[in-house]
């Protein structure tokens, strides 16, 4: 009964490097979600996905890249990481479009240097 | 541009009932409000949505104004694990509609 969950919980880089999140969940649900949260921002939309292999872009999709090979997993990957890009990663799934709840994962904390 | 406005932050205490408010004046005729929270440090959590109904679950209750322009969430006992962040959104009901999160109102409950 994992849900959704996010690894690792907490990650620290410097900048330049490349950082994957990953976001696995169990439900089959269709439609992931990947958010940033920074104060005074709420949560911003990074990127989502309908289904495996479709991705779109979100709200502030510049400097991450998604990938959807299978259902469960949505991994984020920052490509060549920045210290603006330090923030609090949340990971989201809902079975269909028009289903109302989200449902959230624990997020990711990353700290860039 | 914020579809919804809600005040920074509010209190209540413990047992009494929390009243949040939120202002969507430009809400249209096919989006949905929605209330989510976030207590510190974990992923936000749904509570209610409604269209134009007022709406009751167990966690809460959603008045809307006739006009639509307004709601209110209503915490009818709130305890202490009630201190959060919350959320009100307002979504289109289309298949791309997505939740666009503002800054909330942050809710304290006191002893």
């Amino acid at each position: 009964d994992a849900g959704i969950t996010q690894s690792p919980r907490y990650k620290i880089t410097e900048t330049g490097r490349q950082v994957t999140l990953m976001c696995h969940q169990t439900w089959s649900h269709s439609y992931m979600f990947w958010y940033r949260q920074d104060l005074g921002h709420g949560l911003r939309l990074i990127y989502y996905s309908a289904a495996a292999d479709i991705t779109d872009k979100g709200e502030v999709p510049d400097g991450y890249v998604v990938s959807r090979s299978k259902t469960e997993n949505f991994p984020l990957t920052l490509e060549s990481a920045t210290r603006s890009q330090t923030s609090v990663y949340f990971c989201a799934s809902n079975p269909h479009s028009s289903y109302n709840e989200q449902f959230f994962g624990p997020g990711t904390r990353l700290t860039v240097l | 541009d914020a579809k919804t406005t809600q005040p920074p932050s509010m209190d209540c205490a413990e047992g009494r009932a929390a009243n949040l408010p939120c202002n969507h004046s430009t809400i249209s005729g096919n989006e949905y409000v929605y209330w989510y929270r976030q207590i510190h440090s974990q992923g936000p959590q749904y509570i209610i949505h409604g269209l134009k109904n007022n709406e009751t679950n167990e966690m809460a209750s959603l008045i809307i104004t006739e006009d639509r322009k307004s709601s209110t969430l209503i915490l009818p006992h709130a305890t202490l694990r009630d201190t959060a962040v919350y959320y009100c959104i307002v979504r289109g009901g289309g298949a791309n509609s997505k939740l666009t999160f503002g800054k909330g109102i942050t809710l304290s409950v006191r002893p």
